[in-house]
């Protein structure tokens, strides 16, 4: 069972490259989120889930998009990297339901953007 | 927008002394939690309270909620080096069964061994 699992680790990208990021989950859960960490922000959420082939905005959704076209799969895109999306992104999943709030997260992946 | 604020910013303390963290919210909430982060690591969960809930225990951890301040406490006692980390509080709204988690910005704590 390896949980939340994100691909790349690491990505340098030059200003205006396009890159998807994934999150993959094996705990059948219906809920995923995308969030990113810059230093003295916390996390702020960007897009979630809340099942397969949907999919809606968080807090700070601009310059980035997501696709769940399989339930255990959400990815993250950046169309035209900027430099203001350097950050630390992390995804999460939780199973659906009330009682069911804790959140399990990936690793992260660390994004520089030239 | 942040929901919870964590306070203090950053907390250095011995081994073996407690160490505890607050954290205020605003508007109402479903539930609270609290998760650790390790450096360069994900986050991980700890533990939950619900709003009609007002103190829980987990091992070493206590978690107090004083809905009517809006502010809840994290106590970890008998602190140990392993336990250096950043932690979070989380608070989830009440509109909505897809209700999402808002971070607080975190506190740095710091045990010397």
């Amino acid at each position: 069972n390896a949980g939340v699992t994100q691909t790349p680790k690491f990505r340098v990208l030059k200003t205006g490259q396009s890159m998807t990021l994934l999150c993959a989950q094996d705990m059948n859960h219906e809920y995923m989120y995308w969030y990113r960490q810059d230093p003295g922000m916390g996390l702020r959420l960007i897009h979630y889930s809340v099942g397969e082939g949907t999919t809606a905005k968080g807090e700070v959704p601009d310059g980035y998009n997501v696709s769940r076209l399989k339930k255990q799969n959400f990815l993250l895109g950046l169309e035209s990297a900027a430099p203001s999306q350097t950050s630390v992104y992390f995804c999460a999943s939780r199973l659906a339901g009330g009682n069911t709030d804790t959140q399990y997260f990936g690793p992260g992946t660390r994004l520089t953007v030239l | 927008s942040q929901q919870g604020e964590e306070d203090p910013q950053a907390l250095s303390i011995q081994e073996g002394e407690n160490a505890t963290m607050n954290c205020s919210y605003k508007t109402s909430i479903n539930n609270l939690q609290w998760y650790r982060q390790n450096s360069g690591r994900g986050l991980v969960h700890l533990i939950l309270i619900r709003s009609n809930e007002r103190e829980k225990h987990s091992g070493r951890l206590r978690v107090t909620l004083d809905t009517s301040k809006k502010s809840s406490s994290l106590l970890i006692t008998a602190s140990r080096a392993a336990d250096t980390a950043s932690y979070f509080c989380a608070t989830r709204g009440n509109t909505g069964a897809n209700s999402k988690l808002t971070f607080g910005k975190g506190i740095t704590l710091s045990v010397r061994p």
